[in-house]
């Protein structure tokens, strides 16, 4: 079935820093892919979102390309704040019934 | 604001016994999910109903599990005979879809349930 795969946290970076978290996918069809965010205590917040191979998705100085060839959709900051720490979940979706398949999710801490 | 409310936030019970948990999605959007998410794991598909009907169930969704949406609005999430194991965040989202198209999802704050 289909499956998201991302990068295993915390992922630790100081502010400043350039931030790539991973997240690869299995899928039939064409899916749309997520990214959403949780900050501490806080619920999913939706970051941005691609419905098409090559679609770059951005928000908050967040990016990331729906990448086919290589069944990617890595997120992208160039300069992480310290209010960027939060955990970050990759999504897709299944074209079938709507539902969402999401990643582990990771977890980001920007220290100052 | 009109987001996506859940109500309770929290909910402690005791192995055995029976809980609701209730959703009230943003007004306009005709479709509701729900998923459940366990400490350090994403969030996984439960049920999803398009206005009343209700379309889908995950085979996570036991006979013990049941939810309703009547009347295409809120919607009810009942857990019988609550187990340890279903203690977990319980999310609830919508969204306004149209046939053939994926939506963003938009979540509540989830009910976070412990089964002692």
């Amino acid at each position: 079935g289909d499956s998201v795969t991302q990068m295993e946290g915390p992922v630790t970076l100081s502010e400043e820093a350039f931030l790539t978290i991973n997240c690869t996918y299995t899928a039939t069809g064409y899916p749309s892919l997520f990214w959403y965010v949780q900050y501490p205590g806080e619920g999913l917040q939706l970051l941005l979102k691609a419905t098409k191979a090559d679609d770059k998705g951005s928000n908050k100085g967040f990016e990331a390309t729906y990448r086919k060839e290589t069944t990617s959709f890595h997120l992208e900051k160039g300069s992480v704040q310290v209010s960027d720490s939060a955990v970050y979940f990759c999504a897709l979706s299944d074209t079938r019934n709507y539902q969402l398949i999401w990643g582990a999710g990771t977890k980001l801490i920007i220290k100052p | 604001d009109t987001g996506v409310s859940q109500n309770p936030r929290h909910k402690i019970t005791k192995r055995g016994q029976n809980v609701t948990f209730r959703c009230d999605p943003i007004s306009e959007h005709n479709r509701l999910y729900w998923y459940r998410q366990t400490l350090g794991q994403g969030p996984e598909f439960l049920t999803y109903f398009q206005n009343e009907a209700q379309l889908e169930k995950s085979r996570l969704l036991s006979d013990r599990f049941s939810a309703e949406r009547p009347k295409g609005s809120f919607s009810t999430l009942e857990i019988q005979r609550t187990e340890q194991g279903d203690s977990a965040m319980y999310l609830c989202a919508s969204s306004f879809g149209l046939a053939g198209l994926m939506e963003t999802q938009y979540f509540g704050p989830g009910t976070r349930l412990l089964v002692l």
